[in-house]
C-alpha cells in the first residue's frame, strides 16, 4: 500500500515550451501533496504544498505563475511547467500524504520522480 | 521554520563495518523524524523513524536514536553491505495537518569492498 506514482518518468522540451507532471497516489487518497525540486547531488527542496480543492501554498522564491499546481482530486496533483528554461532542468519529486493513512505521523510518500530536461 | 543539519556529506566505510550519520534540528516543536534512503535517480524511501517519544528504535541493521535536550538524531547501520551504498537524507517534522517535511543536506554513503 501507498503507492504514488508519476508521470512522465522523463521529458525533454524546448525551451519556451510548457511541460506537465503527473502525481497520483494509487491505493489511498492524499489530501496532502508536496512537489519538491532535486538539482544533482543536492537535497529535496520543497516548491509548494497543495491540498485538495484548494490553491497551492509556494515556498519562497518559487513562481507561482512559472509552476502551475492543481490538486483537483484526491488522487491527483499536476505540476506544470510554463515556459520552460535550461535552468528549470532537474528532476521533480512529488509526494502524498493523509494524516488518517497513519494516525500518529504525516508520512509522505514519494512519486518516483521526473528527469525534466529543457534544451 | 525548522532547520536540519547533516553530518558528514560523505562517508566511506569498508563492508561490515558500521556507518553513523547525524542530525541536528533547530526547532522543539518537531516531533517526528524520519530517514530516507536514495539511490540514484530514483525515489526517496523511508528506511526508519522515530517519534519524540521513543529514544531509540532499531530495524535489523538500522537503528535511529534521539536526543530531544540536545536537538540531536543519529542513524546507524551495522554490518555494512554494498548495497547500502546510497544517499541518506534525514528530516523533521511537527506533524499535525500536512505540515512540511525538512530535509537535511544528505549525507553520500559509499561501502567499500
Amino acid at each position: 500500500g501507498a503507492v504514488v506514482s508519476q508521470h512522465p518518468s522523463r521529458v525533454i522540451c524546448k525551451s519556451g515550451t510548457s511541460v506537465k507532471i503527473e502525481c497520483r497516489s494509487l491505493d489511498f487518497q492524499a489530501t496532502t501533496m508536496f512537489w519538491y525540486r532535486q538539482f544533482p547531488k543536492q537535497s529535496l527542496m520543497l516548491m509548494a504544498t497543495s491540498n485538495e480543492g484548494s490553491k497551492a501554498t509556494y515556498e519562497q522564491g518559487v513562481e507561482k505563475d512559472k509552476f502551475l499546481i492543481n490538486h483537483a482530486s484526491l488522487t491527483l496533483s499536476t505540476l506544470t511547467v510554463t515556459s520552460a528554461h535550461p535552468e528549470d532542468s532537474s528532476f521533480y519529486i512529488c509526494s502524498a500524504s493523509s494524516p488518517g493513512r497513519s494516525v500518529l505521523t504525516d508520512t509522505q510518500y514519494f512519486g518516483p520522480g521526473t528527469r525534466l530536461t529543457v534544451l | 521554520g525548522e532547520n536540519v543539519e547533516q553530518h558528514p556529506s560523505t562517508l566511506s566505510v569498508q563492508e561490515g563495518d558500521s556507518a553513523v550519520i547525524k542530525c541536528t534540528y533547530s526547532d522543539s516543536a518537531s516531533n517526528y523524524f524520519p530517514w530516507y534512503k536514495q539511490e540514484l535517480g530514483k525515489r526517496p524511501q523511508l528506511i526508519i523513524d522515530i517519534r519524540s517519544n521513543v529514544g531509540e528504535k532499531k530495524d535489523q541493521r538500522i537503528a535511529v536514536t534521539l536526543n530531544k535536550t540536545a536537538k540531536h538524531f543519529s542513524l546507524h547501520i551495522t554490518e555494512t553491505q554494498p548495497e547500502d551504498s546510497a544517499v541518506y537524507f534525514c528530516a523533521a517534522i511537527l506533524t499535525g495537518g500536512g505540515n512540511k517535511l525538512t530535509f537535511g543536506t544528505g549525507t553520500q554513503l559509499k561501502v567499500e569492498l
